[in-house]
Formats: C-alpha cells, structure tokens, sequence
C-alpha cells in the first residue's frame, strides 16, 4: 500500500530536549516536504526537499532542522523545541517539487511544555 | 506574496443538499488550483484539481469553478453526505503549494 507513516504520532517534550520526528514514504516520491498546521493559520510548510541531499527552507524554517540521506526518509529536527513550536506536523510527498497531488502523512501532534 | 483564502471557516448543510465552498486568491501566478480534504485526524488528501486556462472542472460528485476576473474558486459538492465532513482547503500552485487556511463542512443527517 503506497503511504506515508510518520513516528510518533503523538509526543510531549520539554523546553530545549531534542527531538526527531521521522517520515518515511515507499512511492520512490522525489520530493518530500513538512508542514505544520496550527488554528487558524492553515498549513505551512517548514522544510522541503527535492530530492536526496537537496534540501531547502519553506514559510517557517526556524527553529527546525531536516535531513535527506536517503530518498524514502526526511527526518524532522528540534533541536531545542520551544512552546511555540507545540503544533500538528504532516509529512508529505510528490513524484515533483510542483507536483499537487501531495501524499500526506498521518501527522504527529507534538506538545512542548 | 501569495495568499489563498477561505470565505467561510465553518459550513453547515443538510445531508442530500449541495454544499457550495468558496476560496479567493490573491496571485494570479498560479498555474493549478487544487482542493484538499482533510478528515478528523488525518493528514490532507488531494480531491481534484483544475489548470487556470479552465472555468470549469467536474469530479465524481465535485465540480471546481474558477473565474479568474475575480480570483474567486469555488468547490461544489453534490448530494452531500456525512461522509464529507471535512476540512476543506483550497490550494494555489506558485513556487510550492500555498494552502488556505480552510473550511470545515459538517454535515447533519
């Protein structure tokens, strides 16, 4: 079954531990990309990546940090996650940076107390 | 920039009847619109699409209009069903996909 699973989907942190939420598409999807999707602002992308090794920012880049090592996978990076960062995060993927038939994740609901 | 926006964050109908909702844009640089529906604790899945040089796009029971004098768009969905309650978002197509910030259906039997 073509998806894309995200782990966990559900985390309470704390103020500066950090943290990795990781994504995992089995399409041999080129591009990958994070959202995040808080109430009333929609979603917005913080990372995307065109293709293993290419990374680049999105709308709201700070505080987050990825990785493309691999083309399945695109780890999502707190390095020290603030309160302003608890939110709802999906991971999508697409067969082209421009591609709007977007797979998404699941999404994982993180918490940061 | 570009901007993608939702006329109504909440949209109440009756099961059977149709359910008309609407996005305007800001940017007429996009190529593509396309509508996204998200259920209750699920991520965004992808309904149907239409290229800006149409009016008009029809789906199984969806149907996209696009009238580009007034960077409106709107989604039609016939018949509606609980089924369809959902977010629904409607998204520009520019450097990356912009999404608007949605409106919810909730559909009552």
């Amino acid at each position: 079954e073509a998806q894309v699973t995200q782990n966990p989907r559900y985390l309470i942190t704390v103020t500066g531990k950090k943290l990795t939420v990781t994504c995992s598409q089995n399409m041999n999807h080129e591009y990958m990309s994070w959202y995040r999707q808080d109430p009333g602002l929609g979603l917005r992308q913080i990372y995307y990546s065109m293709n293993v090794e290419v990374t680049d920012k999105g709308d709201v880049p700070e505080g987050y940090k990825v990785s493309r090592k691999e083309k399945r996978n695109f780890p999502l990076i707190l390095e020290s996650p603030s309160p302003n960062q608890t939110s709802l995060y999906f991971c999508a993927s697409s067969g082209g940076s421009l591609s709007y038939e977007q797979y998404f994740g699941p999404g994982t609901r993180l918490t940061v107390t | 920039g570009e901007s993608v926006g939702l006329h109504l964050p909440t949209l109440s109908v009756q099961e059977g009847d149709n359910s008309i909702i609407n996005c305007a844009y800001s940017n007429s640089a996009s190529d593509y619109f396309i509508w996204y529906k998200q259920e209750s604790g699920k991520g965004p899945q992808f309904i149907i699409d239409i290229r800006s040089n149409m009016d008009k796009r029809q789906g199984q029971r969806v149907t996209v209009l696009l009238n580009k004098t007034v960077k409106h768009l709107s989604l039609q969905i016939a018949a509606t069903q609980p089924g369809d309650s959902a977010v629904y978002f409607c998204v520009g197509r520019y450097s990356t996909l912009t999404f608007g910030k949605g409106t919810m259906l909730l559909v009552s039997p």
